[in-house]
């Protein structure tokens, strides 16, 4: 069983649009988080969300929305897609506050943007 | 804000020890984490350390020195397998991670 899944594993689209990523745990965790890992894999997180909380990396552009159906579930949202935000986003969660620092990441999707 | 700097790349011959060394700069800190990620995967945890002193785990070694804000991750009898990206992250005062620019380490046979 795969711990956290992300669809789609590859996304390619053009300027302009609007797109969704899904992330889904089945760990049971309580904290979830997107990152984004640009072309030279410097990973930098977007945002974390647990039933308590967001926290907003202050760098994200309002363009970038998360959305949290339910406790498994971290969706991003993006619109207006720049070329700017081609890179590979990971989806992440963790166990209870005290534990954020051993975090479980899907296996990415890599967003192209044209 | 945080900061961290670690060596972009590493090489060794398979079978020798390899540190990485990670220092930061915080504003906040609660402990200091390490993660392993190989070309098209995903970042999996290494290890983590909150208090001063080395952490082992099977070849894999881990040290913190808080005074110093510095730390490093040991990697002792290299395998081919051990060829990956090492980051060294902070998790500071939003409980969040902030992670390093990643060392690129290369294990030759």
């Amino acid at each position: 069983d795969t711990a956290v899944s992300q669809t789609p594993k590859y996304l390619v689209t053009q300027m302009g649009n609007d797109k969704s990523i899904k992330c889904e745990q089945n760990l049971g965790h309580d904290t979830m988080y997107w990152y984004k890992q640009d072309s030279k894999k410097f990973l930098k997180i977007m945002f974390s969300y647990n039933n308590k909380e967001l926290i907003i990396n202050e760098t994200v552009p309002n363009r970038f929305s998360p959305k949290s159906p339910d406790k498994a579930h971290l969706n991003l949202h993006i619109n207006s897609l720049e070329l700017g935000d081609s890179a590979v986003y990971f989806c992440a969660s963790s166990p209870r506050d005290s534990r954020t620092y051993e975090q479980y990441f899907g296996p990415g999707t890599r967003l192209t943007v044209t | 804000g945080q900061s961290l700097e670690q060596p972009s790349e590493v090489t060794a011959v398979e079978g020798a020890i390899v540190q990485i060394n990670c220092t930061y700069q915080t504003s906040g800190f609660y402990g200091l984490s390490w993660y392993q990620q190989h070309d098209g995967g995903a970042p999996t945890f290494l290890s983590y350390n909150a208090l001063d002193g080395l952490e082992e785990t099977g070849r894999f070694s881990s040290f913190l020195s808080r005074s110093d804000s510095y730390g490093y991750l040991l990697l002792q009898e290299l395998q081919m397998k051990d060829s990956a990206s090492y980051f060294c992250a902070v998790e500071g005062s939003a409980r969040q991670l902030t992670f390093g620019s990643g060392t690129q380490l290369t294990v030759l046979p």
